[in-house]
């Protein structure tokens, strides 16, 4: 049980396109979502909270204006990088929290051209 | 935010051999949790520990936290090949955010 699942696993865009990436629990309903960002070879750095039926809460730093975060469900939550650029190419892992604690997503690597 | 801050960086070893790596945090926890990340996959969650266990197993992992001291150590014992990855610590606060450690990259020789 508690598995999460992300949506692509991987992405490859033009510089200043917007990519979406699903993040979905699928055996349990998660009220709360969390997005992080690693880049190569650093550790993940929260981005921020989603809130099923709310705005998210940004992470200092995060621009929530490139950065859109939706929780329509409580098994879907979607992040859009808007107008990406190649800086924004890291990789993105999602998490749900569950019962007991979070569930992480596989993870989607963006690479912007 | 990243609180966590872990030592070594980095740790090779002989197979068989155990890898002991440690993690220091700032503020107060609910829970201290260990991941392994092998390259450019996603987290594996290896254990967590609440804020009032000192110690836990799990196989041929063994954590410890002082809450004292505000650390935590992982040592996994009879090292393999398949144990080569990078390992995080993530602590968990109050509003169930999870802050992670720098991470320490364990290479297993055979």
């Amino acid at each position: 049980g508690a598995v999460v699942s992300q949506h692509p696993s991987w992405v490859i865009c033009k510089s200043g396109t917007s990519v979406k990436i699903e993040c979905r629990s699928l055996d349990f309903q998660a009220t709360t979502m969390f997005w992080y960002r690693q880049f190569p070879k650093q550790s993940l750095m929260l981005m921020a909270t989603s809130n099923e039926g709310s705005k998210a809460t940004y992470e200092q730093g995060v621009e929530k204006d490139k950065f859109l975060i939706n929780h329509a469900s409580l098994t879907l939550s979607t992040l859009t990088v808007t107008s990406a650029h190649p800086e924004d190419s890291s990789f993105y892992i999602c998490s749900a929290r569950g019962p007991n604690t979070q569930y992480f997503g596989p993870g989607t690597r963006l690479t912007v051209l | 935010s990243q609180q966590g801050e872990e030592d070594p960086q980095a740790l090779s070893i002989q197979e068989g051999e155990n890898a002991t790596m440690n993690c220091s945090y700032k503020t107060s926890i609910n829970n201290l949790q260990w991941y392994r990340q092998n390259s450019g996959r996603g987290l594996v969650h290896l254990i967590l520990i609440r804020s009032n266990e000192r110690e836990k197993h799990s196989g041929r992992l063994r954590v410890t936290l002082d809450t004292s001291k505000k650390s935590s150590s992982l040592l996994i014992t009879a090292s393999r090949a398949a144990d080569t990855a990078s390992y995080f610590c993530a602590t968990e606060h109050n509003d169930y955010k999870l802050s992670f450690g720098a991470g320490t990259t364990v290479t297993v020789r055979a």
